[in-house]
């Protein structure tokens, strides 16, 4: 099992620009997570997914997208990047509510 | 808005020393409390949680307590090791209702051991 994948590891963007950032499960969990997590900060959560098709709005979610059309995929996607949305984003998944297995994050920088 | 928060932001421990990592948290309607482990340029690792009618529990060299009555929680290591140098979050979680499945973090404690 290769568990979390994320993809790319590291994206340097332009103001304007817009990209996805991949993740991949291969656990067959229901849940899916994506988080940005800011320097010295913990984690906050920008959107959900209890299984494919249903997604849901977590703390951040201004200026992300995603969709679940699949149990593996939960790409997440930025629109009209900004500034503030440098930071590392890290994907997860579960299949108990509390057990979450966390990609190794992809890091953005936003300029 | 419901948050969960450490005591102290940076602990320095010698090796085989006990450690004990500190957590408040505010929403009293949290069903389950988590400790995670965040290695430096890795994503956080599960390491132990416990349920909200329980208020002790213990894995391998690490113990969780709970106390609800002052909404507070701590990890504690056991013969700290340098592996264990890393950062530990808290989180909470629901169980139920529009926050089911969502985990809400803490800001994190560094701990680093000494050789």
């Amino acid at each position: 099992n290769a568990g979390v994948t994320q993809t790319p590891k590291f994206r340097i963007l332009k103001i304007g620009q817009s990209m996805t950032l991949q993740c991949t499960q291969d656990m067959n969990h229901n849940y899916m997570y994506w988080y940005r997590q800011d320097p010295g900060m913990g984690l906050k959560l920008i959107y959900y997914s209890v299984g494919a098709g249903i997604t849901d709005k977590g703390e951040v979610p201004n200026g992300y997208n995603v969709s679940r059309s699949t149990t593996e995929d939960f790409p997440l996607r930025l629109e009209l990047a900004a500034p503030s949305q440098t930071s590392v984003y890290f994907c997860a998944s579960s299949s108990l509510l509390r057990e979450q297995y966390f990609g190794p994050g992809t890091r953005l920088t936003v300029t | 808005g419901e948050s969960v928060g450490l005591h102290l932001p940076t602990l320095s421990v010698q090796e085989g020393d006990n450690s004990i990592i500190n957590c408040a948290y505010s929403n009293s309607a949290s069903d389950y409390f988590i400790w995670y482990k965040q290695e430096s340029g890795k994503g956080p690792q599960f390491i132990i949680d416990i349920r909200s009618n329980m208020d002790k529990r213990q894995g391998q060299r690490v113990t969780v307590l709970l106390n609800k009555t002052v909404k507070h929680l701590s990890l504690q290591i056991a013969a700290t090791q340098p592996g264990d140098s890393a950062v530990y979050f808290c989180a909470e979680a629901a169980a139920g209702g529009t926050s089911y499945g969502k985990l809400t973090f803490g800001q994190g404690t560094i701990l680093t051991v000494h050789p």
